[in-house]
């Protein structure tokens, strides 16, 4: 159980930004939501994360709403080496504590 | 830094062959992570160690698996006997803090 939900597949042309949404309605208030991507054949790659506060590093910037509901990760230049798999992840809790369970996350392909 | 590295790149072998594939993850890290990523399911995290010792291996799919950490800088995942489901790609990944995750290129395993 992932528990997040994001679109199967986005485009975008290459030079404008890619907005990435994510729900995650169960989050709770001291949970993370954290980014990674997967380029073809390579693992995945750390990009960002947060838990209420707007994040933007050199990658990407995160957008958490009020509520913590759902967030966008936004790419603000896409370029072809961003075409990717990018996943939403919120820990999920075990018996032995909390881990990053990765779900199908949105295939994103950046358009010349 | 090389960043984690996992051998070998690529395994073909039939089924009943015990397989072993293997991690070094980056220096300072004290968590180390294996994963496993099909079409059908996705990544799945099979077990992660600290400081070398085993934490969490309830992701691990049954008694043919086992993976051992002997010391900081290698890690082995084994399959004994090994059958074609367990084809997938098998990740690697390494951590100081379980929030960045670091991972290997991945071990490509065909069982036929």
């Amino acid at each position: 159980d992932a528990k997040t939900t994001q679109p199967p597949s986005m485009d975008c042309a290459e030079g404008r930004a890619a907005n990435l949404p994510c729900n995650h309605s169960t989050i709770s208030g001291n949970e993370y939501v954290y980014w990674y991507r997967q380029i073809h054949s390579q693992g995945p790659q750390y990009i960002i994360h947060g838990l209420k506060n707007n994040e933007t590093n050199e990658m990407a910037s995160l957008i958490i709403t009020e509520d913590r509901k759902s967030s966008t990760l936004i790419l603000p230049h896409a370029t072809l080496r961003d075409t990717a798999v990018y996943y939403c992840i919120v820990r999920v809790r075990t018996s032995t504590g909390n881990q990053f369970y990765f779900g199908t996350g949105t295939s994103l392909t950046v358009i010349p | 830094d090389a960043g984690v590295i996992q051998s070998p790149r690529h395994e073909v072998t039939e089924m009943g062959q015990e397989v072993t594939l293997r991690c070094k993850p980056i220096s300072g890290h004290d968590y180390l992570f294996w994963y496993r990523q099909t079409m059908m399911r996705g990544l799945e995290l099979l077990i992660y160690f600290n400081n070398n010792v085993p934490i969490d291996d309830s992701g691990m799919p049954e008694d043919r698996f086992s993976a051992k950490m002997p010391n900081a800088s290698f890690s082995t995942l084994k399959i004994q006997p090994s059958e074609p489901r367990d084809s997938a790609v098998y990740f690697c990944a390494s951590s100081t803090d379980r929030v960045k995750l670091f991972f290997g290129s991945g071990t490509q395993l065909s069982v036929l």
